[in-house]
């Protein structure tokens, strides 16, 4: 059964930090991982999506990388701002029971101004 | 603009009470799928769906019913609500179906407190 991980729960760093986050997953069987955000009492908002046969994804000042084989990808953001404070979800998307995404549980950041 | 479209917001009801919550794309995609967010669980789905009259049910179906009678929407029924599905609810659809590799785009979702 997969299982997503994404350590730290929360983390809070000050404004213009580059920051790391990380989710691990228990299965390599996977067609992509999705990288979301998640503001306070709002939906989903898709940040990047990374393909099984792809290493890293970049968006402005995001970038995912991918590591299939050792069950790990991260989410670097550059040059952080209070706008980016939100929850941040990694989510894969298993080849067994393709027909659903596996949620982490999600990391919190906030950035201090 | 692409999106996703949950019906309603919030809604605040008892116990019994059936309800519907409504979901629709403007994407064309075939495929619909429905979660719930609860704190410590995190997402799960409850029921998806392949393409119109095609439904299949997810981790946590019990208590919920849904329909595919036309591509853009797909909406969530509780016929007999109980406490337990105060929940967050997200609508999620992706194109095309089967073993496609395109991101999921999600609703603003529905936060149902039952009393």
């Amino acid at each position: 059964k997969q299982e997503v991980t994404q350590i730290p729960a929360a983390l809070s760093v000050p404004e213009g930090e580059n920051l790391v986050l990380n989710c691990s997953f228990t299965d390599s069987a996977i067609y992509n991982l999705q990288w979301f955000r998640q503001d306070p009492g709002k939906g989903l908002t898709s940040l990047l999506l990374i393909q099984s046969s792809q290493r890293e994804q970049t968006s402005g000042r995001l970038n995912a990388s991918l590591d299939k084989s050792s069950g790990r990808s991260t989410l670097y953001i550059a040059a952080s701002q209070p706008g980016d404070s939100a929850t941040y979800l990694c989510a894969v998307r298993p080849i067994q029971g393709a027909q659903k995404l596996v949620f982490g549980q999600g990391t919190r950041l906030t950035i201090n101004p | 603009e692409a999106q996703v479209t949950q019906n309603p917001r919030y809604l605040i009801t008892v116990t019994g009470k059936k309800l519907t919550v409504t979901c629709s794309q403007n994407m064309n995609h075939e495929y619909m799928s429905w979660y719930r967010q609860d704190p410590g669980l995190g997402l799960r789905q409850i029921y998806y769906s392949m393409n119109v009259e095609v439904t299949d049910k997810g981790d946590v179906p019990e208590g919920y019913k849904v329909s595919r009678k036309e591509k853009r929407n797909f909406p969530l029924i509780l016929e007999s609500p109980s406490p337990n599905q105060t929940s967050l609810y997200f609508c999620a659809s992706r194109s095309p179906g089967g073993n496609s590799n395109q991101p999921q785009h999600f609703g603003d979702g529905t936060r149902l407190s039952i009393l």
